[in-house]
């Protein structure tokens, strides 16, 4: 069964300074897609970035980039030069395999990001 | 465009009463998903359609929870005899496809508090 980690309930950083917020995976299919979002306070999920399995290249959108680890199951993201407005609750998020006939995406349970100024 | 509305936005409801949400996708969009997020908790999967498919429902959790979606488009989350367990906030989204690359658009969802 697939299954998402994310062990670090909050964090915060700094103004302008960069910050990981980790995800780790399990799944025994090779093929699967990891998705970003985030959550403010106003409670609207907001996607910000994907990763395919066989995407030979991290992802990479704006101020955003996801530290795929493929052997190591990881998926982290990097937020460079934060910002206040980027304090909010983040998700991380798997699809399912192609081959499992099902569309059903399992979450992280989240990690809260508080930037301070 | 018109992104993903839900409404009401809030739902006050006596126990034991049953309510129904309202999910408005995006235009063109096949794939539509409910999720219900409980105070300070992830997303808990409760069903999806994928065009004319049978819906995925084996993340409702009892059969109070049903749900349809009506000419591939509007779909309704219908919870009869609601529980104070039930109150949450229910999240709809939708996508152009479902599974690969495509991401889901959320909706701002549906408060219900059950009392």
């Amino acid at each position: 069964a697939q299954k998402i980690t994310q062990t670090q309930p909050g964090m915060f950083v700094q103004e302008k300074e960069a910050v990981t917020l980790d995800c780790t995976y399990d799944t025994s299919d090779p093929s699967y897609g990891l998705f970003w979002y985030k959550q403010p306070s106003s409670g609207e999920m907001i996607f910000l970035i994907y990763q395919g399995s066989y995407d030979q290249q991290n992802a990479t959108e704006g101020r955003y980039s996801l530290n795929f680890q493929k052997a190591r199951k990881s998926a982290n993201l990097v937020i460079s030069a934060s910002q206040l407005g980027d304090s909010a609750m983040y998700f991380c998020a798997m699809s399912p395999p192609l081959t499992s006939g099902t569309y059903k995406y399992i979450f992280g349970t989240g990690t809260r990001l508080k930037v301070l100024a | 465009g018109a992104g993903v509305s839900q409404s009401p936005s809030n739902k006050v409801t006596e126990k034991g009463k049953d309510v129904e949400l309202r999910c408005d996708p995006i235009s063109g969009h096949t794939a539509l998903y409910w999720y219900r997020q409980s105070l300070g908790q992830g997303l808990e999967f409760l069903i999806y359609f994928q065009g004319n498919s049978a819906p995925d429902k084996s993340g409702l959790p009892s059969d109070r929870f049903s749900a349809e979606r009506t000419g591939g488009s509007v779909s309704t989350l219908t919870i009869q005899r609601t529980q104070q367990e039930d109150s949450a906030v229910y999240l709809c989204a939708s996508s152009l496809l479902a599974g690969g690359p495509y991401e889901q658009y959320f909706g701002p969802g549906t408060r219900l508090t059950v009392t």
